[in-house]
Protein backbone atom coordinates (compact mmCIF):
# COMPACT_ATOMS: atom_id res chain seq x y z
CA UNK A 1 0.00 0.00 0.00
CA UNK A 2 1.43 3.39 -1.19
CA UNK A 3 1.73 5.62 2.08
CA UNK A 4 3.61 8.07 4.17
CA UNK A 5 4.47 6.76 7.35
CA UNK A 6 5.17 9.42 10.54
CA UNK A 7 6.71 8.37 13.99
CA UNK A 8 5.81 9.07 16.71
CA UNK A 9 2.28 9.97 16.18
CA UNK A 10 1.97 11.65 19.74
CA UNK A 11 4.75 12.98 21.58
CA UNK A 12 4.95 15.28 24.84
CA UNK A 13 8.45 16.62 25.11
CA UNK A 14 10.42 19.31 27.72
CA UNK A 15 12.33 22.85 26.37
CA UNK A 16 14.84 22.22 24.95
CA UNK A 17 15.64 17.98 24.46
CA UNK A 18 16.17 17.29 21.30
CA UNK A 19 13.83 15.41 19.26
CA UNK A 20 13.33 13.37 15.78
CA UNK A 21 10.19 13.08 13.93
CA UNK A 22 10.72 10.65 11.47
CA UNK A 23 8.96 10.31 7.85
CA UNK A 24 9.31 7.69 5.27
CA UNK A 25 7.49 6.67 1.84
CA UNK A 26 7.08 3.89 0.14
CA UNK A 27 6.53 5.36 -3.81
CA UNK A 28 10.02 6.19 -4.91
CA UNK A 29 9.16 9.82 -4.76
CA UNK A 30 12.07 12.42 -5.45
CA UNK A 31 10.23 15.27 -3.76
CA UNK A 32 9.51 15.62 -0.15
CA UNK A 33 8.51 18.24 2.37
CA UNK A 34 7.39 18.87 5.81
CA UNK A 35 4.59 21.26 7.23
CA UNK A 36 3.12 22.46 10.54
CA UNK A 37 -0.53 23.22 11.10
CA UNK A 38 -1.79 25.74 14.24
CA UNK A 39 -5.18 27.02 15.24
CA UNK A 40 -5.75 29.97 12.67
CA UNK A 41 -2.87 29.78 10.54
CA UNK A 42 -3.55 26.63 7.82
CA UNK A 43 -0.36 24.82 7.31
CA UNK A 44 2.71 26.30 6.41
CA UNK A 45 5.76 24.58 5.10
CA UNK A 46 8.85 24.09 7.31
CA UNK A 47 11.74 22.45 4.64
CA UNK A 48 11.61 20.55 1.59
CA UNK A 49 13.78 18.42 -0.42
CA UNK A 50 13.89 17.98 -4.12
CA UNK A 51 15.79 14.86 -3.84
CA UNK A 52 18.67 12.79 -2.07
CA UNK A 53 20.85 15.32 -0.31
CA UNK A 54 18.92 18.73 -1.72
CA UNK A 55 16.94 20.60 1.20
CA UNK A 56 15.76 24.05 1.16
CA UNK A 57 13.81 26.51 3.57
CA UNK A 58 10.19 26.60 3.33
CA UNK A 59 8.21 29.37 5.04
CA UNK A 60 8.91 28.75 8.50
CA UNK A 61 12.16 26.96 9.10
CA UNK A 62 13.40 28.43 12.25
CA UNK A 63 13.72 26.11 14.90
CA UNK A 64 14.33 22.87 12.72
CA UNK A 65 16.62 20.88 10.73
CA UNK A 66 15.97 18.27 8.09
CA UNK A 67 18.10 15.66 6.34
CA UNK A 68 17.75 13.25 3.25
CA UNK A 69 20.33 10.88 3.37
CA UNK A 70 17.98 8.52 1.46
CA UNK A 71 15.24 8.99 -1.12
CA UNK A 72 12.34 7.41 1.53
CA UNK A 73 13.47 8.96 4.44
CA UNK A 74 13.20 12.96 5.09
CA UNK A 75 13.05 13.24 9.68
CA UNK A 76 12.49 16.30 10.85
CA UNK A 77 14.96 17.22 13.58
CA UNK A 78 14.41 20.04 16.77
CA UNK A 79 17.34 20.85 18.26
CA UNK A 80 16.40 22.67 20.89
CA UNK A 81 12.38 22.16 20.98
CA UNK A 82 10.58 25.66 22.57
CA UNK A 83 6.92 25.91 23.38
CA UNK A 84 6.03 27.69 19.79
CA UNK A 85 7.10 24.55 18.48
CA UNK A 86 4.40 23.09 19.58
CA UNK A 87 1.92 21.92 16.81
CA UNK A 88 0.91 19.24 14.66
CA UNK A 89 3.25 18.55 11.96
CA UNK A 90 2.55 16.95 8.52
CA UNK A 91 4.93 14.56 5.79
CA UNK A 92 4.70 15.08 2.62
CA UNK A 93 5.83 13.12 -0.80
CA UNK A 94 5.21 13.62 -4.15
CA UNK A 95 6.51 11.84 -7.42
CA UNK A 96 7.81 15.35 -9.09
CA UNK A 97 7.86 19.15 -8.19
CA UNK A 98 4.55 21.59 -8.44
CA UNK A 99 0.90 21.69 -8.65
CA UNK A 100 0.45 18.72 -11.27
CA UNK A 101 1.48 16.09 -9.01
CA UNK A 102 -0.30 14.87 -5.67
CA UNK A 103 0.89 15.48 -2.33
CA UNK A 104 0.81 12.40 0.08
CA UNK A 105 0.41 13.52 3.54
CA UNK A 106 1.21 11.30 6.25
CA UNK A 107 -1.12 11.12 9.53
CA UNK A 108 0.19 13.78 11.27
CA UNK A 109 2.49 13.99 14.34
CA UNK A 110 1.27 15.96 17.24
CA UNK A 111 3.84 17.58 19.13
CA UNK A 112 3.91 18.89 22.73
CA UNK A 113 6.84 21.02 23.93
CA UNK A 114 6.43 22.06 27.55
CA UNK B 1 3.63 35.71 -3.74
CA UNK B 2 0.76 33.13 -3.69
CA UNK B 3 -1.97 33.81 -0.70
CA UNK B 4 -5.05 32.29 -0.27
CA UNK B 5 -7.43 33.52 1.67
CA UNK B 6 -10.63 31.67 3.28
CA UNK B 7 -12.80 34.29 4.97
CA UNK B 8 -15.42 32.04 6.65
CA UNK B 9 -13.61 30.79 9.95
CA UNK B 10 -16.59 28.16 11.06
CA UNK B 11 -19.24 27.82 9.54
CA UNK B 12 -22.42 26.01 11.81
CA UNK B 13 -25.54 24.25 9.92
CA UNK B 14 -28.33 22.06 10.48
CA UNK B 15 -28.37 18.46 8.65
CA UNK B 16 -29.80 18.27 5.31
CA UNK B 17 -28.55 22.27 4.68
CA UNK B 18 -26.88 23.22 1.49
CA UNK B 19 -23.46 24.94 2.24
CA UNK B 20 -20.48 26.66 0.76
CA UNK B 21 -17.21 27.33 1.49
CA UNK B 22 -15.45 29.97 -0.09
CA UNK B 23 -11.82 30.21 -1.23
CA UNK B 24 -10.16 33.24 -3.01
CA UNK B 25 -6.54 32.98 -4.27
CA UNK B 26 -4.16 35.48 -5.46
CA UNK B 27 -1.16 34.34 -7.66
CA UNK B 28 1.09 35.56 -10.17
CA UNK B 29 1.37 32.71 -12.66
CA UNK B 30 -0.67 32.25 -15.44
CA UNK B 31 -0.39 27.99 -14.40
CA UNK B 32 -1.22 27.06 -11.34
CA UNK B 33 -3.14 24.43 -9.34
CA UNK B 34 -6.20 24.50 -6.69
CA UNK B 35 -6.88 21.86 -4.24
CA UNK B 36 -9.01 21.03 -1.14
CA UNK B 37 -8.48 18.94 1.82
CA UNK B 38 -11.03 17.76 4.10
CA UNK B 39 -9.59 17.28 7.92
CA UNK B 40 -11.86 15.54 10.12
CA UNK B 41 -11.83 15.18 13.82
CA UNK B 42 -8.89 12.71 13.58
CA UNK B 43 -6.49 15.21 11.82
CA UNK B 44 -5.60 13.25 8.95
CA UNK B 45 -5.34 14.94 5.54
CA UNK B 46 -8.05 13.90 3.08
CA UNK B 47 -8.06 15.05 -0.30
CA UNK B 48 -10.94 16.31 -1.98
CA UNK B 49 -9.64 17.61 -5.42
CA UNK B 50 -6.90 19.51 -7.68
CA UNK B 51 -7.77 21.33 -10.63
CA UNK B 52 -5.79 23.16 -12.95
CA UNK B 53 -5.67 26.93 -14.15
CA UNK B 54 -6.79 25.86 -17.24
CA UNK B 55 -9.60 23.44 -16.77
CA UNK B 56 -12.12 25.97 -15.30
CA UNK B 57 -14.97 23.13 -15.56
CA UNK B 58 -17.16 23.03 -12.90
CA UNK B 59 -16.82 19.48 -10.93
CA UNK B 60 -19.45 17.30 -9.16
CA UNK B 61 -18.94 14.44 -6.86
CA UNK B 62 -21.76 12.86 -5.33
CA UNK B 63 -22.75 15.88 -3.18
CA UNK B 64 -20.08 17.81 -2.94
CA UNK B 65 -19.56 20.31 -6.09
CA UNK B 66 -16.62 22.75 -6.96
CA UNK B 67 -17.15 25.80 -8.91
CA UNK B 68 -14.02 27.48 -10.28
CA UNK B 69 -13.79 31.22 -11.75
CA UNK B 70 -10.58 32.99 -13.15
CA UNK B 71 -12.22 36.21 -13.28
CA UNK B 72 -13.11 36.17 -9.84
CA UNK B 73 -9.82 34.41 -8.53
CA UNK B 74 -12.20 31.93 -6.73
CA UNK B 75 -12.36 28.05 -6.12
CA UNK B 76 -15.82 27.69 -3.65
CA UNK B 77 -16.77 24.12 -2.86
CA UNK B 78 -20.59 23.49 -2.10
CA UNK B 79 -21.81 20.10 -0.29
CA UNK B 80 -25.10 19.37 -0.75
CA UNK B 81 -27.42 17.91 1.29
CA UNK B 82 -24.84 18.32 4.74
CA UNK B 83 -24.56 15.25 6.76
CA UNK B 84 -22.79 15.03 10.22
CA UNK B 85 -19.97 13.45 8.09
CA UNK B 86 -19.17 16.48 6.73
CA UNK B 87 -18.09 17.96 9.86
CA UNK B 88 -14.49 18.71 9.27
CA UNK B 89 -12.15 21.46 8.64
CA UNK B 90 -12.07 22.32 4.84
CA UNK B 91 -8.72 23.70 3.77
CA UNK B 92 -8.05 25.19 0.23
CA UNK B 93 -4.61 24.98 -1.40
CA UNK B 94 -2.75 27.05 -3.69
CA UNK B 95 0.68 25.86 -6.01
CA UNK B 96 2.03 27.68 -8.14
CA UNK B 97 4.31 25.40 -11.04
CA UNK B 98 6.73 28.60 -11.74
CA UNK B 99 9.04 25.79 -11.05
CA UNK B 100 11.35 28.06 -8.63
CA UNK B 101 10.90 27.98 -5.32
CA UNK B 102 8.90 25.24 -2.93
CA UNK B 103 6.40 24.79 -5.16
CA UNK B 104 4.76 23.77 -2.07
CA UNK B 105 1.36 24.09 -1.27
CA UNK B 106 0.20 27.48 -0.24
CA UNK B 107 -2.86 26.64 2.31
CA UNK B 108 -5.48 28.88 3.25
CA UNK B 109 -6.65 28.67 7.10
CA UNK B 110 -9.61 26.45 6.67
CA UNK B 111 -12.61 27.20 7.60
CA UNK B 112 -14.25 24.91 10.27
CA UNK B 113 -17.43 23.09 8.85
CA UNK B 114 -20.08 21.94 11.90
CA UNK B 115 -23.49 20.04 11.00
CA UNK B 116 -25.71 19.74 13.32
CA UNK B 117 -28.07 17.14 13.50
Amino acid sequence: EAQVTQNPRYLITVTGKKLTVTCSQNMNHEYMSWYRQDPGLGLRQIYYSMNVEVTDKGDVPEGYKVSRKEKRNFPLILESPSPNQTSLYFCASSLGLGGAYEQYFGPGTRLTVT
Amino acid sequence: AQKVTQAQTEISVVEKEDVTLDCVYETRDTTYYLFWYKQPPSGELVFLIRRNSFDEQNEISGRYSWNFQKSTSSFNFTITASQVVDSAVYFCALSENSGGGADGLTFGKGTHLIIQP
